[in-house]
């Protein structure tokens, strides 16, 4: 999950395994939900969104989740690769287009 | 198309000396941000942008200033700065339906 600080969380997965990856966010009246890709000395990369009158989204071996009643957001990769290490950042749309972004957490994908 | 381009990648300023980050999108957006990046946390606000002509401040915009005389330009200048203004600075556009596109990102580091 998200944290705040100097340490980021880190998942570590096995080539091939599916990965998660969740966010708290921190607004209720958020409408808008992205995750973002960030490989390094790269800017962050647009992967998935979701409007907050849907709880599941999915694109292409990334699915995003959606719990409002407990104002989480998850990120599925399946069947994770060595190209999907990077830094991944959840971010919240308030209003008036201005987006939150979440500390991060770094995937590691070992071969 | 080029999509968000900034310039330098690289600079190295001493305390009190002045400079300015430009951004430039081609995608016709409304929308722009500054955004500083900071080891292990997410992307802050600095300043952001709704068209041209408009200015309007984010989370930290201390120490920043900004300006919009072109659609296609966000420039982003410290007047005398700081060692606390190391970071990472990373332009962005939108327009108000999709998500950020980012650019490539500025790495200032002020000695």
């Amino acid at each position: 999950g998200e944290s705040v600080g100097l340490h980021l969380p880190t998942l570590s997965v096995q080539e091939g395994d599916n990965s998660i990856i969740n966010c708290a966010y921190s607004n209720s009246a958020s409408d808008y939900f992205i995750w973002y890709k960030q490989e390094s000395g790269k800017g962050p990369q647009f992967i998935i969104d979701i409007r907050s009158n849907m709880d599941k989204r999915q694109g292409q071996r990334v699915t995003v989740l959606l719990n409002k009643t407990v104002k989480h957001l998850s990120l599925q990769i399946a069947a994770t690769q060595p190209g999907d290490s990077a830094v991944y950042f959840c971010a919240e749309n308030l209003y008036g287009n201005k987006l939150v972004f979440g500390a991060g957490t770094i995937l590691r994908v070992k071969s | 198309n080029a999509g968000v381009t900034q310039t330098p990648k690289f600079r190295v300023l001493k305390t009190g000396q002045s400079m300015t980050l430009l951004c430039a999108q081609d995608m016709n957006h409304e929308y722009m941000y500054w955004y500083r990046q900071d080891p292990g946390m997410g992307l802050r606000l600095i300043h952001y942008s709704v068209g041209e002509g408009t200015t309007a401040k984010g989370e930290v915009p201390d120490g920043y200033n900004v300006s919009r005389l072109k659609k296609q330009n966000f420039l982003l200048g410290l007047e005398s700065a700081a060692p606390s203004q190391t970071s990472v600075y990373f332009c962005a556009s939108s327009d108000s339906n999709y998500g950020y596109t980012f650019g490539s990102g500025t790495r200032l580091t002020v000695v």
